[in-house]
């Protein structure tokens, strides 16, 4: 079955860590790019990273850069989301995505979502 | 604030055209294809046009996209009930290096 399932959310204190996982299954995931996407609670759709093919093809949004850390491990088909210094502002349902392979910015699988939540 | 701009709210009756609107600059939709996702309540987003005008397997062909310039659209014809949901473009940003999203349509049927 083609499927992102996530994982590892929860309530941190701000200034914590948290690492997702999203688990691939179904499809041959060294050949995608793989993003990760947050909405914050009543809000729309926030672009927060993406990695390609190659591991030093990673781009990140200014609201995260130098705080999160995108990476995939193609041999367990996960992709992963290292999130320091966390603000209460990071706090959303962050959805993993699947990017079309020929058509850039169309994310074509979706996963679940796992929420996040910053507070003391 | 979004870099692409969309009208928060769209309404229609059943069986009525609606379309939606996405206004961006030259550096994002005026240089790159333009993409419509649906998200549904409570769910996760769904592909529902990509590289402007094309339907993803499985998407009905009331579902339209076209754009123009620096501006795109979302056209949904025979309006349904199931159509209610938040409508969003999004399309490569070439300054910021990255997609961006427009700040979503949230369409009701009447």
């Amino acid at each position: 079955q083609v499927q992102l399932v996530e994982s590892g959310g929860g309530v941190v204190q701000p200034g914590r860590s948290l690492r997702l996982s999203c688990a691939a299954s179904g499809f041959p995931f060294s050949g995608y790019g793989m993003h990760w996407v947050r909405q914050a609670p009543g809000k729309g759709l926030e672009w927060v990273g993406g990695v390609w093919d190659a591991e030093n093809d990673i781009y990140y949004a200014d609201s995260v850069k130098g705080r999160f850390t995108i990476s995939r491990d193609n041999s367990k088909n996960t992709l992963y989301f290292q999130m320091n210094s966390l603000r209460a502002e990071d706090t959303a349902v962050y959805y993993c995505a699947r990017e079309r392979y020929d058509v850039p910015g169309a994310f074509d699988l979706w996963g679940q979502g796992t929420m996040v939540t910053v507070s003391s | 604030q979004s870099v692409l701009t969309q009208p928060p709210s769209a309404s229609g009756t059943p069986g009525q055209r609606v379309t939606i609107s996405c206004s961006g600059s030259s550096s994002n939709i005026g240089g790159n294809t333009v993409n419509w996702f649906q998200q549904l309540p409570g769910t996760a987003p769904k592909l529902l046009i990509y590289s402007n005008d094309l339907r993803p397997s499985g998407v009905p062909d009331r579902f339209s996209g076209s754009k123009s310039g620096t501006s795109a659209s979302l056209a949904i014809s025979g309006l349904q009930s199931e159509d209610e949901a938040d409508y969003y473009c999004a399309t490569w940003d070439d300054s910021l290096n990255g997609p961006v999203f427009g700040g979503g349509t949230k369409l009701t049927v009447l």
